[in-house]
């Protein structure tokens, strides 16, 4: 997984509740995203990052925000969980300038709103 | 939006015979196309990727295709294998936003013995 860890790995929770996934990575990517993965669909970008400090929104953006505080730490916060967010939650690195755009994934979290 | 999208939900391949993926996008803008694997419990693996200046790109047992005539990708799998069994993404990227891919909605590849 590129030198990707994600937790936790699962994690049951109640909706109302606030939530706060971590993506870690080893590789110095200046890039970090993060996806949400649902049956019937592909993976959706919630949150990117370009940066230390710097972020942005991707489609599904809303009810999540992001940190990005050290360029290894990456995390994705659900203020007030709904059931809508019960979803697999995966973390990507980017590729080098110059090289590709081609990502890198870590190995996911699930999620579980009740 | 204009989105990538799949011809074929589920493939059925013979073990030992070759595999064709297909992907239909529709954004003329996009300059830059992946295909990943990804196996049941796991995140999406890099296969291999192409740029729109090329047509054709071989990787180990892989080659993509594109026809940015009719803005068509697909993915083959020569020989196929049982660990090749996963569901197969595309993604494009638009050429507007680095790294902003823009996922198909998978394919599913079962190979039977």
């Amino acid at each position: 997984d590129a030198g990707i860890t994600q937790s936790p790995r699962h994690k049951v929770t109640e909706t109302g509740t606030p939530v706060t996934l971590r993506c870690h990575q080893t590789e110095n990517h200046r890039y970090m995203y993060w996806y949400r993965q649902d049956p019937g669909h592909g993976l959706r970008l919630i949150h990117y990052s370009y940066g230390v400090k710097d972020t942005d929104k991707g489609e599904v953006s809303d009810g999540y925000s992001v940190s990005r505080s050290k360029t290894e730490d990456f995390l994705l916060t659900l203020e007030s969980a709904t059931s809508s967010q019960t979803s697999v939650y995966f973390c990507a690195i980017g590729g080098l300038a110059g090289v590709g755009n081609e990502q890198f994934f870590g190995p996911g979290t699930r999620l579980t709103v009740l | 939006g204009e989105s990538v999208g799949l011809h074929l939900p589920t493939l059925s391949v013979q073990e030992g015979d070759n595999s064709i993926i297909n992907c239909a996008y529709s954004n003329s803008a996009s300059d830059y196309f992946i295909w990943y694997k990804q196996e049941s419990g796991k995140g999406p693996q890099f296969i291999i990727d192409i740029r729109s200046n090329m047509d054709k790109r071989q990787g180990q047992r892989v080659t993509v295709l594109l026809n940015k005539t009719v803005k068509h990708l697909s993915l083959q799998i020569a020989a196929t294998q049982p660990g090749d069994s996963a569901v197969y993404f595309c993604a494009e990227n638009l050429g507007d936003s680095w790294g902003k891919l823009q996922f198909g909605a998978g394919t599913q590849v079962v190979v039977t013995p």
